[in-house]
């Protein structure tokens, strides 16, 4: 069974700082898909980056970078001189191999709440 | 603005009750994904439907059921509702069986 861990419930920041959210996956399959979202206060959930189990380069998208280590099962996601529209709660998901015909779920971490403040 | 449309947007009915949820992917999009997000079971994956017919279930209650038609939208049926079926109900559309969901706004159920 698969499984996404997100350790860190809430974190408080003030604007500017650096900050890391941490991501654990459990899965038995070989291929498989991790993903971040983001809800902000609005609530919709907004897909922020999607990578397969074969592609470990971390990726940097502006302010936004993500770090894979197949090694320790782990996805972090780094925001780099956070802003207030920053905040929001932000989920890691796992979905896994997929067979034709067989579905394709995500399972979701409980997400973590991040505060952005001045 | 992801494309997925999500009607209604709030919800407030009594326990007992029926009601439908109804969702339109985003144009091009053939796999539609019905979620429950509630406090205590947070994320949770329902149904997903590609092209009319049914893929994959998940945590769905019986007294749930939902259907992708010809025009691709779908709606989520819930009935006999009950307390614990307040939550927020996303809806999400992907172009492939396994491309990446992109969500909808969601509809806010509340049943007292």
């Amino acid at each position: 069974a698969q499984k996404v861990t997100q350790a860190q419930t809430e974190i408080s920041v003030v604007e500017k700082e650096d900050v890391t959210l941490d991501c654990v996956y459990e899965t038995r399959d070989t291929t498989y898909y991790l993903f971040w979202y983001k809800q902000p206060p609005s609530g919709e959930l907004v897909f922020l980056i999607r990578r397969n189990s074969f592609d470990e380069q971390n990726e940097i998208s502006g302010r936004y970078s993500w770090n894979f280590q197949k090694s320790t099962s782990s996805f972090n996601f780094t925001i780099t001189a956070s802003q207030v529209v920053d905040s929001a709660v932000y989920f890691c998901a796992l979905s896994e191999e997929f067979i034709t015909g067989g579905g394709n779920k995500l399972t979701f971490g409980t997400g973590t709440q991040l505060k952005v403040e001045l | 603005d992801s494309g997925v449309t999500q009607t209604p947007k709030h919800l407030i009915t009594a326990t007992g009750q029926r009601v439908t949820l109804r969702c339109s992917p985003r144009s091009g999009d053939l796999s539609v994904y019905w979620y429950q997000q509630s406090l205590d079971q947070g994320l949770q994956f329902l149904i997903q439907y590609y092209n009319g017919e049914e893929r994959a279930k998940g945590n769905i209650l019986e007294r749930f059921s939902a259907q992708q038609f010809p025009d691709l939208h779908s709606e989520l049926n819930l009935s006999s509702l009950e307390l614990g079926d307040s939550a927020l109900y996303f809806c999400a559309s992907s172009d492939r069986e396994q491309g990446t969901q992109y969500f909808g706004p969601g509809t806010r159920l509340l049943v007292l």
